[in-house]
């Protein structure tokens, strides 16, 4: 079935740096991606979305990546701070379907000092 | 403003019993769902609602029931609990079925022994 995934489960950064997270995904019919962060013993906290017409979306230190050729999402994440170290989700939604996002496993970011 | 409220946060079972996850929300959201979150994977959606009176089954709704009598509470009932339901349970809610922004409480970490 359709599914979307993490390439890397561990991404470790030096404070200051900046982070790059990917995800690739399998369902071309999805309308939106969305990235969530997870601090430990919390519930995931919405980071950015995009809409599958857009190639780049920028937050606040946050950009995310969306190249539709090869199904591939990224969050980039400038100047990585301490508070930046949790998992991070990547999720697709397709709306016509019923808003029932699919989750990926994860990735952990750590941040060095 | 409390957001998406869980209780309880830990709860150890025995096979066979029953129990209610309780889950509360006072942002006025339509949208409400249940998630559960197991080692190395992603949320995975076990049940939804699109408004008071209105539930669905999402991907993994087996073993699990859920009613929504009010805008503001959706409990999930665990019929007869088994060990494969030895799981990290979110409930998340949002504006409406076109948002994918979700608001995710802190988790009920459940144990079934």
């Amino acid at each position: 079935g359709e599914s979307v995934g993490l390439h890397l489960p561990t991404l470790s950064v030096q404070e200051g740096d900046n982070s790059i997270i990917n995800c690739a995904y399998s369902n071309s019919a999805s309308d939106y991606f969305i990235w969530y962060k997870q601090e430990s013993g919390k519930g995931p906290q919405f980071i950015i979305d995009i809409r599958s017409n857009m190639d780049k979306r920028q937050g606040q230190r946050v950009t995310v990546l969306l190249n539709k050729t090869v199904k591939h999402l990224s969050l980039q994440i400038a100047a990585t701070q301490p508070g930046d170290s949790a998992v991070y989700f990547c999720a697709e939604n397709k709306r016509a379907a019923g808003n029932k996002l699919t989750f990926g496993g994860g990735t952990r970011v750590l941040v060095k000092p | 403003n409390a957001g998406v409220t869980q209780t309880p946060k830990f709860q150890v079972l025995k096979t066979g019993q029953s129990m209610t996850l309780q889950c509360a929300q006072d942002m006025n959201h339509e949208y409400m769902s249940w998630y559960r979150q197991d080692p190395g994977m992603g949320l995975r959606l076990i049940h939804y609602s699109v408004g008071a009176g209105i539930t669905d089954q999402g991907e993994v709704p087996n073993g699990y029931n859920v009613s929504r009598s009010t805008t503001e509470d959706f409990p999930l009932r665990l019929l007869s609990a088994a060990p494969s339901q030895t799981s990290v349970y979110f409930c998340a809610s949002t504006r409406d079925r076109t948002n994918e922004k979700l608001f995710f409480g802190s988790g009920t970490q459940l144990s079934v022994l």
